[in-house]
Order: structure tokens, then C-alpha cells, then sequence
């Protein structure tokens, strides 16, 4: 099946912006794939932060925005705090009922 | 408050079988699409299989696919994964999770999810 890739790690200053990436291992990611974003710190469950491309979930901060950049979906953090340090996963829809977690990304803030 | 609670994880040998569980509350279990996802130890999230509201249609990993069978109960509000054929690679943390629908998009996003349950298989 089909591989969804995402950096493996980024580091981001206290305040500053990171944009996260999700594409395809052949291909481009667009709208259809049905984007979703999750964020997991380590011995949690996941949290739902945005679904369809860039609608933000319930209670989420405006400092998380989803976006499709190029041939990829993007998950922006803008204005970044202590406790957005976590591990950051996409989910893609690829039809036929299946879905594709992306590799994830490690976000560390310091 | 939606809740999802996974049992029925363990140590299981090489080639034997399991059956997790997964109880619902707090929503109307027969009207949502539901789910199992899995996560290795230090790993990321896979998923790993969905299953209509009526049990009708099912979808597979290709990995656990003909030894994996994912299986609901609306009378019970219940979600069960039957295992077989366990190897190394199914040791993980198996999460039960609620897909959502987004009526405005038309899309569909994991909304809730169970405190996982731990399977572990010895190599």
C-alpha cells in the first residue's frame, strides 16, 4: 500500500511558526484524500486537531491550521508553545474504505 | 461523553488467537462508522480495519488482511477484533476509535478514541 511521508522531527523556538508536512510516496496530496490531522504526546491517545484539509476540531486553538501547500497537506502551528510538544500524525483517505496514517512527526519546542 | 473501552488484550504465543473488545457508551453506536488502530511499541499509528454502521462493508490492512476479522455487536454497542495467525509485528497497543462524519466537508476523521489495549506477541 501506498506510503504517506512526513518529516521525522522538527524543532521550533517558543513563539515561532513550524508547517508539517503529509504527501505521497508517488503522487499529490489534494483536498480528496480527505486530510486529518492528530496530535499524540507519548502515553496518550490521540487527539483529533483538523479533519477535511483544514477545518480545526473542537477546542483547538487557532494557532493550528491545516492547508493543502503544493502536493501536499500542511499542518502549521503559528505562535508554537511548550505543550504542542508532541508527535503529530496525518491520516489520508485513499478509497476503497482505506485509510493511511502518515509516519508522524516529532515536534520538539525549545 | 462518548466512551470507548478496549479489553481482551494479553500475551498470546506466536500463531495463536485473540479477541479484543471494545465497549461503547455515551452515543448511538449503531450510527457511526468505527474502527481499530494500532500502534507498536515506540512506533507510529497504523490502521488497521473499519466496519460500517451495519456491519455490511469491512476494510483490512493489508497485513492482517485473511487473518484479522473486525466485527460489531449494535445490540451491545459493541466493536470486537478477532486476531489470528499472531506474529511479532501485531505486538501493539490496539486502539478502538469513532470515525465521524463531516457533513459540511463529506469527509470522514477519527473523533474518539478508546485508552488502547495492550496485545503483546513474543518473537
Amino acid at each position: 500500500q501506498t506510503v504517506v511521508t512526513q518529516e521525522p522531527s522538527f524543532s521550533v523556538s517558543p513563539g515561532g511558526t513550524v508547517t508539517l508536512t503529509c504527501g505521497l510516496s508517488s503522487g499529490s496530496v489534494s483536498t480528496t484524500y480527505w486530510p486529518s490531522w492528530y496530535q499524540q504526546t507519548p502515553g496518550q491517545t490521540p487527539r483529533t486537531l483538523i479533519y477535511s484539509t483544514s477545518t480545526r476540531s473542537s477546542g483547538v486553538p487557532d494557532r493550528f491550521s491545516g492547508s493543502i501547500l503544493g502536493n501536499k497537506a500542511a499542518l502549521t502551528i503559528t505562535g508554537a508553545q511548550a505543550d504542542d510538544e508532541s508527535d503529530y500524525y496525518c491520516v489520508l483517505y485513499m478509497g476503497g474504505g482505506i485509510y493511511v496514517f502518515g509516519t508522524g512527526t516529532k515536534v520538539t519546542v525549545l | 461523553e462518548v466512551h470507548l473501552v478496549e479489553s481482551g488484550g494479553g500475551l498470546v504465543q506466536r500463531g495463536g488467537s485473540l479477541r479484543l473488545s471494545c465497549a461503547a457508551s455515551g452515543f448511538t453506536f449503531s450510527s457511526y462508522w468505527m474502527s481499530w488502530v494500532r500502534q507498536a511499541p515506540g512506533k507510529g499509528l497504523e490502521w488497521v480495519a473499519n466496519i460500517k454502521l451495519d456491519g455490511s462493508a469491512k476494510y483490512y490492512v493489508d497485513s492482517v488482511k485473511g487473518r484479522f476479522t473486525i466485527s460489531r455487536d449494535n445490540a451491545k454497542d459493541s466493536l470486537y477484533l478477532e486476531m489470528n495467525s499472531l506474529t511479532a509485528e501485531d505486538t501493539a497497543v490496539y486502539y478502538c476509535a469513532r470515525w465521524e462524519r463531516d457533513d459540511v466537508g463529506g469527509t470522514y476523521y477519527y473523533d474518539s478514541w478508546g485508552q488502547g489495549i495492550l496485545v503483546t506477541v513474543p518473537s
